[in-house]
């Protein structure tokens, strides 16, 4: 079945430092991926999506690459900032299910200190 | 353009009691669908609804039901409630049913059973 597999966190990082944030992928077929990031206190936002396998999502300052031969979508940015401070989660939709719902990996604390 | 709405925001059960969730999707958004997110895990699905049908499901039992209205807006009834389902529930909406559409998630309501 479907499933997302996500970096570990928490992650702490200085101010301008570079981020990533592993993310990989178990689906057959070919699904949609996407970010989303949860800034404390708010909801869920669509950060980037990628529909098809090589195309490249990107928003803030963020990035990340479908690779379909390494079932990954890693989430980069070359320089964070405090306001970058949430929880990021991955997830796709698709699959083997053909179905839009998503399936969201266990998301990834990140936390940018001056 | 008014976005995803959720009510109420909090709400306080006791096990067995009975509740409902509602939700209006964004405008001009015809699918919802609603997740269950746990504390410090990512989203569940829970199901999707579509033309007032109930399209997908993910593994929920049966006390987990909904409903989805002509104006498109979406309830979420939950049955014989069990501590384990204090969670954050989340609807998102979509545009149809193509997986490569952007959901848009809502605040969520945040459920207690005592």
């Amino acid at each position: 079945g479907n499933s997302v597999t996500q970096m570990e966190g928490p992650v702490t990082l200085s101010e301008e430092a570079f981020l990533t944030i592993n993310c990989t992928y178990t689906a057959t077929g070919y699904p949609s991926l996407f970010w989303y990031v949860q800034y404390p206190g708010e909801g869920l936002q669509l950060l980037l999506k990628a529909t098809k396998a090589d195309d490249k999502g990107s928003n803030k300052g963020f990035e990340a690459t479908y690779r379909k031969e390494t079932t990954s979508f890693h989430l980069e940015k070359g320089s964070v900032q405090v306001s970058d401070s949430a929880v990021y989660f991955c997830a796709l939709s698709g699959g083997q299910t053909g179905a839009n719902n998503l399936f969201f990996g266990t998301g990834t604390r990140l936390t940018v200190i001056p | 353009d008014a976005g995803v709405t959720q009510s109420p925001t909090h709400l306080i059960k006791t096990r067995g009691q009975q509740v409902t969730l509602r939700c209006s999707p964004k405008s001009g958004h015809d699918t919802v669908s609603w997740y269950q997110q746990a504390l410090g895990q990512g989203p569940q699905f829970i199901f999707q609804y579509y033309e007032e049908e109930e399209r997908q499901r993910g593994n929920f039992p049966d006390r987990f039901s909904g409903h989805q209205f002509p104006n498109y807006s979406s309830e979420l009834n939950v049955n014989a409630l069990l501590l384990g389902d204090s969670a954050l529930y989340l609807c998102a909406s979509s545009l149809g049913l193509a997986i490569t559409d952007t959901q848009y998630f809502g605040p969520g309501t945040r459920l207690t059973v005592l």
